[in-house]
């Protein structure tokens, strides 16, 4: 079935560090690819999306890109900042069938002044 | 900006006792998610609606679990009798419709804690 591999967290870092998320998923045909931010106590926001092979989503300095050979959607940003400490997660939408998106368990991101 | 609309934000609530949750989508959009997410793991797809329709139940626990979208717009959700393993967070999201590539948006969902 239809299912997101995510690396597991915590993650810590040091404020205008590289970071690397990395994503991975199981799914037939080209789904659409997504990364949602959840801040504490809140609900999740879209971060970026690419919903075909090769395509680059970008958004607030955050990028990733549709890797279809090697089914692969890691979040990357070169220098993060206290304010993006939160939890991401990956997500799916099926090419056809299922409607609904599946979930990584999601990251958890600190980043330290 | 329009947003996914839900209440309470919080419900601490006894086992065995009955609790509903409810959510107000996007305005014009037809389809409608529940999902629950207990602490430290991703949502996990409770209950879809295409309009007033229920498309995904498979993972709802029907024994004490319903959801409803009467009219095809808001919709409630409700837990009875409510157990222990029900704490979680609940979220609700919406999109326009059955079209593949466009992403989910999400309510500030409900915490739920049942003691």
């Amino acid at each position: 079935g239809d299912s997101v591999t995510q690396m597991e967290g915590p993650v810590t870092l040091s404020e205008e560090a590289f970071l690397t998320i990395n994503c991975t998923y199981t799914a037939t045909g080209y789904p659409s690819l997504f990364w949602y931010v959840q801040y504490p106590g809140e609900g999740l926001q879209l971060l970026l999306k690419a919903t075909k092979a090769d395509d680059k989503g970008s958004n607030k300095g955050f990028e990733a890109t549709y890797r279809k050979e090697t089914t692969s959607f890691h979040l990357e940003k070169g220098s993060v900042q206290v304010s993006d400490s939160a939890v991401y997660f990956c997500a799916l939408r099926p090419a056809t069938g299922a409607n609904n998106l599946f979930f990584g368990t999601g990251t958890r991101l600190t980043v330290i002044p | 900006e329009a947003e996914v609309a839900q209440s309470p934000r919080y419900k601490i609530t006894e086992k065995s006792q009955a609790v509903a949750f409810w959510c107000d989508p996007i305005s014009g959009h037809a389809t409608l998610y529940w999902y629950r997410q207990i602490l430290g793991q991703g949502p996990e797809l409770l209950v879809q609606f295409q309009d007033e329709s229920v498309v995904d139940d498979s993972q709802l626990p029907k024994d004490r679990f319903s959801a409803e979208r009467l009219k095809g717009v808001d919709s409630t959700l409700k837990i009875q009798p409510a157990e222990l393993g029900d704490s979680a967070m609940y979220l609700c999201a919406s999109s326009p419709g059955l079209v593949q590539n466009t992403e989910a948006f999400f309510g500030q969902g409900t915490r739920l804690t049942v003691v």
